[in-house]
């Protein structure tokens, strides 16, 4: 099955720094891939819908500018979390769609984000 | 908003017991899907049924679907406790698109005691 590496799995960092998270499909070619947020014990909020070679797609209510989003390669999509506050801290997960349909996804590990 | 609602929260049963799970959801879909996710993990992909079936297998799971109730389940027989996690079902994006979008409901917490 396709497989989806998501770096790093967890990260502490200090308020009002920046962090980047790395999304890679590892053995297909995602021309979409999706960010989400989960908060614990709740379901997955979907932030963004990232495009290869264009500007991502954002969720009503998610801040562009706050939450960065590159998809420079068919590969390969990032979140960076600028200028983070605590209540950023949150699991962050990607995921691509599959081939050959690209009806069902394939997640990677998530971020654990800690802003302190 | 989300689309599928699940219930119940949480599930706790013995091993060997079966776990049902429900789904339902608001809009026209072209398929269902339920996901697994393991503590602290991504979700992984359990099984998807389309909306002209009624059920389908796979393994110890089994998967309901009633379109006209708009509604799911998914039943795991002979549990273990290898199967504690939480599951969530999942729809395609308004308009029933198949791009890889999906709402994913708010999801049901098992846990299998040894």
């Amino acid at each position: 099955g396709a497989v989806v590496s998501q770096h790093p799995s967890w990260v502490i960092c200090k308020s009002g720094t920046s962090v980047k998270i790395e999304c890679r499909s590892l053995d297909f070619q995602a021309t979409t891939m999706f960010w989400y947020r989960q908060f614990p014990k709740q379901s997955l909020m979907l932030m963004a819908t990232s495009n290869e070679g264009s500007k991502a797609t954002y969720e009503q209510g998610v801040e562009k500018d706050k939450f960065l989003i590159n998809h420079a390669s068919l590969t390969l999509s990032t979140l960076t979390v600028t200028s983070a506050h605590p209540e950023d801290s949150s699991f962050y997960i990607c995921s691509a769609s599959g081939l050959p349909t690209n009806e069902k996804l394939f997640f990677g590990s998530g971020t654990q984000l800690s802003v302190l | 908003s989300q689309q599928g609602e699940e219930d119940p929260q949480a599930l706790s049963i013995q091993e060997g017991e079966n776990a049902t799970m429900n789904c339902s959801y608001k809009t026209s879909i072209n398929n269902l899907q339920w996901y697994r996710q393991n503590s602290g993990r991504g979700l992984v992909h359990l099984i998807l049924i389309r909306s002209n079936e009624r059920e389908k297998h796979s393994g110890r799971l089994r998967v309901t679907l009633d379109t006209s109730k708009k509604s799911s389940s998914l039943l795991i027989t002979a549990s273990r406790a290898a199967d504690t996690a939480s599951y969530f079902c999942a729809t395609p994006g308004a308009g029933g698109t198949s791009y890889g979008k999906l709402t994913f409901g708010q999801g049901t917490i098992l846990t299998v005691h040894p």
